[in-house]
């Protein structure tokens, strides 16, 4: 595919049960960052991954949040244990080279995650 | 720590006049700058950025932003606006790298521009 593709689209989920977001980078994008969007809040940044390791995860709210990205490609974003104050839209970016660099994002159209 | 500043929650403008969406920003050091805009229920789509040189820099869809070091602002603008750019748009920065090689890119909570017919 073109662009960075997210799935599933929309998510439902009982409080305290698990969910995993999955994120499709554009080919050949060796960063990859995980970001939440809440209603009137702007962007939150949540995780940076280069290649498969994450040199920055301070962006995690807490330690039910955990991501990991396999052969450098897709990444999965875990909720354990979901609270109603996660729900949101996450949203997935790549990019090419170093987060350091002058490279703009790419990002996917979002998993809206609704936690009843 | 950076930060990211749009002043307006929203902005109405009617189609066919210019419009202006401000950024201000503060960073250690020179800044990279970014605007996004996100239409309703997608992802953000990159318009432009600003790394270095010219400070008026031109981006997608006839969009342009001017850089201004003394101001410390980044504003977008648009001399004809449509009504298809209502849309939200956010404005973002990332200081130098560090040592490290990475630097977080900051985004600011985005305004909405409404264009009317």
């Amino acid at each position: 595919g073109a662009g960075v593709s997210q799935s599933p689209s929309n998510k439902v989920t009982e409080k305290g049960k698990d969910v995993e977001l999955r994120c499709d980078p554009i080919s050949g994008h060796t960063a990859l960052y995980w970001y939440r969007q809440s209603l009137g809040q702007g962007l939150e940044f949540l995780i940076y991954f280069q290649g498969n390791s994450a040199p920055d995860k301070s962006g995690l709210p807490s330690d039910r949040f955990s991501a990991e990205r396999t052969g450098g490609s897709v990444s999965t974003l875990t909720i354990q244990r979901t609270q109603q104050e996660d729900s949101a839209v996450y949203l997935c970016a790549s990019s090419f080279g170093t987060s350091g660099g002058t490279y703009e994002q790419y990002f996917g159209p979002g998993t809206r995650l609704t936690v009843t | 720590a950076q930060s990211v500043a749009q002043p307006e929650d929203q902005v109405n403008v009617a189609e066919g006049n210019p419009l202006t969406v401000k950024c201000t920003y503060s960073v250690s050091g020179n800044p990279y700058l970014f605007w996004y805009v996100q239409y309703p229920n997608r992802g953000l789509q990159f318009l432009l950025k600003y790394i270095t040189g010219d400070n008026l820099v031109k981006g997608s869809y006839g969009f342009e932003a001017e850089f201004n070091k003394s101001q410390t602002s980044f504003h977008l603008k648009k001399p004809s606006a449509l009504v298809s750019d209502s849309a939200l748009y956010f404005c973002a920065v990332r200081g130098p790298s560090m040592n490290s090689g990475y630097s977080t890119l900051t985004f600011g909570k985005g305004t909405m521009l409404l264009v009317s017919p």
